[in-house]
């Protein structure tokens, strides 16, 4: 099953405005990252929060991570036609022990209209 | 530096026939994923392995399998296939504790 909860499923804003996407989990995690996918082929990482980190930043992208609330937020500023894409985050799943395994949201599609 | 690369990148198998996908991950990187992204499923975690051994494995059947080789490239076979089995399959490598790097995927049809 999905841990990751992420909302909107989908947005759609035009060119320059600023896009924020959520993401929820449920159990205690290592760290958190952000993947982008463009038309259903490979994952791009963009980021990865451990869970001692509160905000990380990457060029554009604003991500921040509420360990009591089990929650980040991913913020692209200033978005381009290009972003358009679908954003994934993704949880170790285990604080504890290491499994090998991401659990992936089911994601948000971002449109960005030029 | 390369990437993580997947061949092929389109599979059209007939159901009942065998599947074998192929990675190779990052130069340097002894951890490979598996991944199954199907429609309406999102994506699943199929398989890890590390150094050879596999580690951990998703909630899959038995007739999806694999090995990792001794330069850490890695096979996922799919045995029995069945229509449910079409799918993009992505493969990842890390090191401990980083982010993953994706290949592109094979996109696996089973008609």
């Amino acid at each position: 099953s999905q841990q990751g909860e992420e909302d909107p499923q989908a947005l759609s804003i035009q060119e320059g405005e600023n896009a924020t996407m959520n993401c929820s989990y449920k159990t205690s995690i290592n760290n958190l990252q952000w993947y982008r996918q463009n038309s259903g082929r490979g994952l791009v990482h963009l980021i990865l929060i451990r869970s001692n980190e509160r905000e990380k930043h990457s060029g554009r992208l604003r991500v921040t991570l509420d360990t009591s609330k089990k929650s980040s937020s991913l913020l692209i500023t200033a978005s381009r036609a290009a972003d358009t894409a679908s954003y994934f985050c993704a949880t170790d799943g285990d604080g504890s022990s290491n499994t090998g395994k991401l659990i992936f949201g089911q994601g948000t599609t971002l449109q960005v209209k030029p | 530096e390369a990437g993580v690369t997947q061949s092929p990148t389109h599979l059209i198998k007939t159901r009942g026939q065998q599947a074998t996908l192929r990675c190779s991950p990052i130069s340097g990187h002894t951890s490979v994923y598996w991944y199954q992204q199907a429609l309406g499923l999102g994506l699943q975690f199929l398989l890890w392995y590390d150094e050879g051994e596999e580690r951990n494995r998703g909630n899959f059947p038995p007739r999806f399998s694999g090995r990792q080789f001794p330069n850490y490239s890695s096979e996922l076979n799919v045995n029995a296939l069945e229509l449910e089995d079409s799918a993009l399959y992505l493969c990842a490598s890390s090191n401990v504790g980083g982010g993953y790097t994706f290949g592109s995927g094979t996109r696996l049809t089973v008609v």
